[in-house]
């Protein structure tokens, strides 16, 4: 199994909703990212979690919450966001460990649209 | 910080060659990544450089000049496929095994 799955792949949500997206990887990689991607830019990191532990927050507000449940998943959960958060959402893992290249291998996202 | 440039778009003929340029200013410098992305769909990982000089991979090649902060993505033979994003990406020396992305290049083949 050499693929990232995330769902759903779709997600409309009003403003005052709370709703989780999931991320789930069986290669065996010890680190799982969360990227927001607005349409026509690259993705910005959000959330870097290594050997199950929060290692990264690039500052993102709180109403965005990270879990990972075990090493071969990941969560965000939503709650109370704004229109300007509709992107899509993109969840990487990488091997952490071994050689140096380290590639990060992205899921299909969730695409988004707040109301 | 980071900073990484990159043409927004390039149109490139069936059967020929493009190079894609990127250039980038980072605080540490552990590896520089190239992946394409069709619109819609995730970006997929095409190469990766942390020494100076030249990987190939089949039709895809990429260059680094560290001390000129300096990449480039080389494709041949272009196939109409081929018309995606070519998004390039950074790691910084820190160990946080993050990417940062550069704004991407549109690459669109025609017949």
């Amino acid at each position: 199994d050499t693929e990232v799955t995330q769902t759903p792949k779709h997600l409309v949500m009003g403003m005052t909703n709370k709703k989780s997206l999931k991320c789930e990887q069986h290669m065996g990689h010890r680190a799982m990212y969360w990227y927001k991607q607005k349409a026509k830019k690259p993705p910005e990191l959000m959330f870097v979690y290594s050997y199950e532990k929060l290692s990264i927050n690039e500052s993102v507000p709180s109403r965005f919450s990270p879990e990972c449940p075990n090493s071969s998943l990941l969560n965000l959960h939503l709650h109370a966001l704004q229109p300007e958060d509709s992107a899509l959402y993109l969840c990487a893992s990488s091997q952490l460990s071994g050689g140096a290249v380290d590639e990060q291998f992205f899921g299909p996202g969730t695409r988004l649209t707040v109301l | 910080g980071q900073n990484i440039d990159q043409p927004t778009e390039m149109t490139a003929t069936e059967g020929a060659i493009v190079q894609i340029n990127c250039t980038y200013q980072t605080s540490g410098f552990n590896g520089l990544f190239w992946y394409q992305q069709h619109a819609g769909e995730a970006p997929t990982f095409l190469s990766y450089n942390v020494l100076d000089g030249l990987e190939e991979k089949g039709r895809f090649s990429s260059f680094l000049s560290r001390s000129k902060g300096y990449s480039y993505l080389l494709l041949k033979e272009l196939q109409m496929k081929d018309s995606a994003s070519y998004l390039c990406a950074v790691r910084d020396r820190t160990g946080r095994r993050a990417l940062t992305f550069g704004s991407g290049t549109r690459l669109q083949v025609q017949p």
